[in-house]
């Protein structure tokens, strides 16, 4: 069964820092990733999906990469601003699971 | 259009009452999904249904009872909750099953 884990829990950067969220999973076969955002109390807003035949995927300000290999994906966010501040959860849409997420908050 | 919707926003409910959660997308998906979340934690599979058929059940207590009446519409009913059975309530549709999911905003569900 797909595990997915997110290291780590919390991160804290000053704004305009470039960063790195890192998402691990247990079975490489794995078909797709799928990265969110999450603000407190509300629901899930798909950021990115990356195919098993992908290695990355760019939206704006956002790159995510997949390597199957090492069974993990990254989410880089350029330049981050304080609007950032979210949690940001990383899953397995085929296996319907989630990794507990990466809570951020960029200071101005 | 990528909107999943979702009423009530917020519930409260006794452990006798009767309620039930609604989800709707008319984007022509055909997986829809239950998930629920508890503070700080991920969310976690309960139901899914592909062509309007209950395709996984995830040993979800029988106090939550799905229902699928057409391809853009998905219920959750609820009876006899815990208290322990306070939290966000979430929808979500992908075309066909493992594919891109999108989420609605929630339910916020309190039993008393």
């Amino acid at each position: 069964k797909q595990e997915v884990t997110q290291i780590p829990a919390a991160l804290s950067v000053p704004e305009g820092e470039n960063l790195v969220l890192n998402c691990s999973f247990t079975d490489s076969a794995i078909y797709n990733l799928q990265w969110f955002r999450q603000d407190p109390g509300k629901g899930l807003t798909s950021l990115l999906l990356i195919q098993s035949s992908q290695r990355e995927q760019t939206s704006g300000r956002l790159n995510a990469s997949l390597d199957k290999s090492s069974g993990r994906s990254t989410l880089y966010i350029a330049a981050s601003q304080p609007g950032d501040s979210a949690t940001y959860l990383c899953a397995s849409p085929a296996d319907m699971r989630f990794g507990a997420g990466t809570r951020l908050t960029v200071k101005p | 259009d990528t909107e999943v919707t979702q009423t009530p926003k917020h519930l409260v409910m006794g452990m006798t009452n009767k309620k039930s959660l609604k989800c709707e997308q008319h984007m022509g998906h055909r997986a829809m999904y239950w998930y629920k979340q508890k503070a700080k934690k991920p969310p976690e599979l309960m139901f899914v249904y592909s062509y309007e058929k209950l395709s996984i059940n995830e040993s979800v207590p029988s106090r939550f009872s799905p229902e699928c009446p057409n391809s853009s519409l998905l219920n959750l009913h609820l009876h006899a909750l815990q208290p322990e059975d306070s939290a966000l309530y979430l929808c979500a549709s992908s075309r066909l099953i493992g594919e891109t999911q999108y989420f609605g905003p929630g339910t916020r569900l309190l039993v008393l």
